[in-house]
This record gives C-alpha cells, sequence and structure tokens, in this order.
C-alpha cells in the first residue's frame, strides 16, 4: 500500500520516555522524518534519519530505524509537557516529495 | 532560518467563492507544496511546483488549481469553494540543491485554518 501508519494517541507522565513508532512503505525511501505540530501551528522539523543508518541521537531524541521491517520510532527522553503535540512520521518519494503519516498525539501528564 | 509566510491565519468564506490562499518563502527554494490537513487523515498534497510556473498535481487536486508566477510565491486558489474543503492548508518549500536524493526537508508555514459556510 500507499500508506505511512502511525499510532493515533499516546499518553506518558512527565519525566518518563516516550515512544512514537511508524511504518513505512517504500523500500526505497533516502530519507526519513520526524516533524511536530504544536496547537495552531504548521509542522516543524524535529529530526531526520538516512535509510543507510539504524540510529540517530540528538539531545532527547532518539531515532530508530529498522529498514527490514520498514519500522521508525521516535523516542523522547524525560518527556516534558511542552513536548505535547502531534507527531508526524513522513518518508522520501521521489521527485522530493514526502508522505506523512496521519500523525500521533503526545498527551504529557503532569 | 527558512521562513514560510502563509497570509491568513484564519479565514471564512462562502460557498461557491472563489478562494485565493496565499504563500511566500524566503529562502529562493525551487520547490513549493500546498497541503490540507484533516483530523485522522494527515497531510495530504493537493498541488506542488519545482519551478516558476511549472505544476504538478497531488494526491488530492479536484476542486483546486494553483499559480506560480514569481518563484517566492505559490498560490492555491479554490474555484467554487464548497463545505467539503473547510480544512487547515499548509505551504511548504524546499531546496532543490543536490540530488533528488539528498536531504531536502520542507519548510512548513504556520496554516491558513479556512471554514466554507
Amino acid at each position: 500500500g500507499e500508506d505511512v501508519e502511525q499510532s493515533l494517541f499516546l499518553s506518558v507522565r512527565e519525566g518518563d520516555s516516550s515512544v512514537i513508532n511508524c511504518t513505512y512503505t517504500d523500500s526505497s525511501s533516502t530519507y526519513l522524518y520526524w516533524y511536530k505540530q504544536e496547537p495552531g501551528a504548521g509542522l516543524q522539523l524535529l529530526t531526520y534519519i538516512f535509510s543507510n543508518m539504524d540510529m540517530k541521537q540528538d539531545q532527547r531524541l532518539t531515532v530508530l530505524l529498522n529498514k527490514k521491517d520498514k519500522h521508525l520510532s521516535l523516542r523522547i527522553a524525560d518527556t516534558q509537557t511542552g513536548d505535547s503535540a502531534i507527531y508526524f512520521c513522513a518518508e522520501t518519494r521521489y521527485g522530493n516529495k514526502l508522505v506523512f503519516g496521519a500523525g500521533t498525539i503526545l498527551r504529557v501528564k503532569s | 532560518d527558512v521562513k514560510v509566510t502563509q497570509s491568513s491565519r484564519y479565514l471564512v468564506k462562502r460557498t461557491g467563492e472563489k478562494v485565493f490562499l496565499e504563500c511566500v518563502q524566503d529562502m529562493d527554494h525551487e520547490n513549493m507544496f500546498w497541503y490540507r490537513q484533516d483530523p485522522g487523515l494527515g497531510l495530504r498534497l493537493i498541488y506542488f511546483s519545482y519551478d516558476v510556473k511549472m505544476k504538478e498535481k497531488g494526491d488530492i487536486p479536484e476542486g483546486y488549481s494553483v499559480s506560480r508566477e514569481k518563484k517566492e510565491r505559490f498560490s492555491l486558489i479554490l474555484e467554487s469553494a464548497s463545505t467539503n474543503q473547510t480544512s487547515m492548508y499548509l505551504c511548504a518549500s524546499s531546496t532543490m540543491l543536490g540530488t533528488v536524493d539528498s536531504n531536502q526537508p520542507q519548510h512548513f508555514g504556520d496554516g491558513t485554518r479556512l471554514s466554507i459556510l
């Protein structure tokens, strides 16, 4: 199929780790992206991973890529209330296009 | 920093009106995109453009058209607005530098929330 799939909702307590999962479809995707959308705002690029990597760490964010299973995850360590947002994963398609998942709503409880 | 500016944050129009949504980017990006965002559906690509006066249909172009007369500006046009076009509209841009496989993330504006009554 053509879809990028994500779970719709995740609720965590402040200080815990959050893990947001995504499965994609195109094995030729060269880059996979995570975007964050805060209420009333556009999408902000959080991080990305090149398809020949299996892990990338950037401060509190860790991206894991399992290319065999076409599975991507975003781990947020020490989740804060400011991390509450919608998180989108996206895969590249030929011609500079991105295909987005439906987004995962992350709710952080204090 | 890349700045993508959408002319309106909120817009209310009537059924049958012709609606223009404007987007401007200041990074000399070749590529520009229009998406609509609906709950549970994520972002769906309406139209995109690789260069001035060029346009390509995305996944849901019906009921929309676009105009790219200048490199920095990409307009989305609803020829005759209908209630099912009530949505959040997001504009994005990216560079064409490097190969088609190089890292070219898209940079987004803040969105226009359009209501058609």
